[in-house]
């Protein structure tokens, strides 16, 4: 299966993003979606796990939803700050193999 | 302090043999799995294989299988990945990263390691 995202989004300090991460075949709602940050030049790290659960440190501005009627999982980031600029990777799995989105670059205007 | 460091920069030429190393700490070692993740020069996250240092089990992606080779010595903390003969398009910044389960979330991820691979 693949895990298909938007390559970039854009908004305005203060505003909201969702990002989609669309399953290819299986159920989104079957197997857990995480969700990567990845600033330039650093390593990834983990916002949100188990389709909506934020790690400990993880602002409460992030947060994690599944749409089975689309398939589909998606990251929203409310009040946007320039520190959310970023790549962003979800992930999931199945019985063969485990599996990252395509990205989405979010820019913050 | 959980830690995961790897090993430093390699510069490879193609048809070489190359073993990189993740040295985990501040945590019991043996109970977490440890997984690799390869970003290609400008590109995404792919997921390579996973191992639990426990028992050494060890589970590829269809992708990576027979192209790589993931190993762990528990007495030194350490799990590794491995090529024994290298390729241009092997040249990628690798990624360790801990997870609590093979399914689970990776919660902690090493600096990278890049390799290059160049004649």
């Amino acid at each position: 299966f693949t895990l298909t995202q938007p390559h970039s989004v854009s908004e305005s300090p203060g505003k909201t993003v969702t990002i989609s991460c669309t399953r290819s075949s299986g159920s989104i709602a079957i197997n857990y979606v995480q969700w990567y940050q990845q600033r330039p030049g650093s390593s990834p790290t983990t916002v949100i796990f188990e389709h909506n659960q934020r790690p400990s440190g993880v602002p409460d501005r992030f947060s994690g939803s599944i749409d089975s009627s689309s398939n589909s999982a998606s990251l929203t980031i409310s009040g946007l700050k320039t520190e959310d600029e970023a790549d962003y990777y979800c992930q999931s799995y199945d019985s063969a193999d485990h599996i990252f989105g395509t990205g989405t670059k979010v820019t913050v205007l | 302090e959980v830690q995961l460091v790897q090993s430093g920069a390699e510069v490879k030429k193609p048809g070489e043999s190359l073993k990189i190393s993740c040295k985990g700490s501040g945590y019991s070692f043996g109970n977490f799995w440890i997984g690799w993740v390869r970003q290609m020069p400008g590109k995404g996250l792919e997921w390579m294989g996973i191992i639990y240092p426990g028992d050494s089990d060890t589970t590829y992606s269809p992708s990576f299988q027979g192209q790589v080779s993931i190993s762990a010595d528990k007495s030194i903390s350490t799990v590794y990945l491995q090529w024994t003969s290298l390729k241009a398009s092997d040249t990628a910044m690798y990624y360790c990263a801990r997870a609590g389960g093979i399914v689970a979330e990776f919660d902690y991820w090493g600096q990278g390691t890049l390799v290059t691979v160049s004649s």
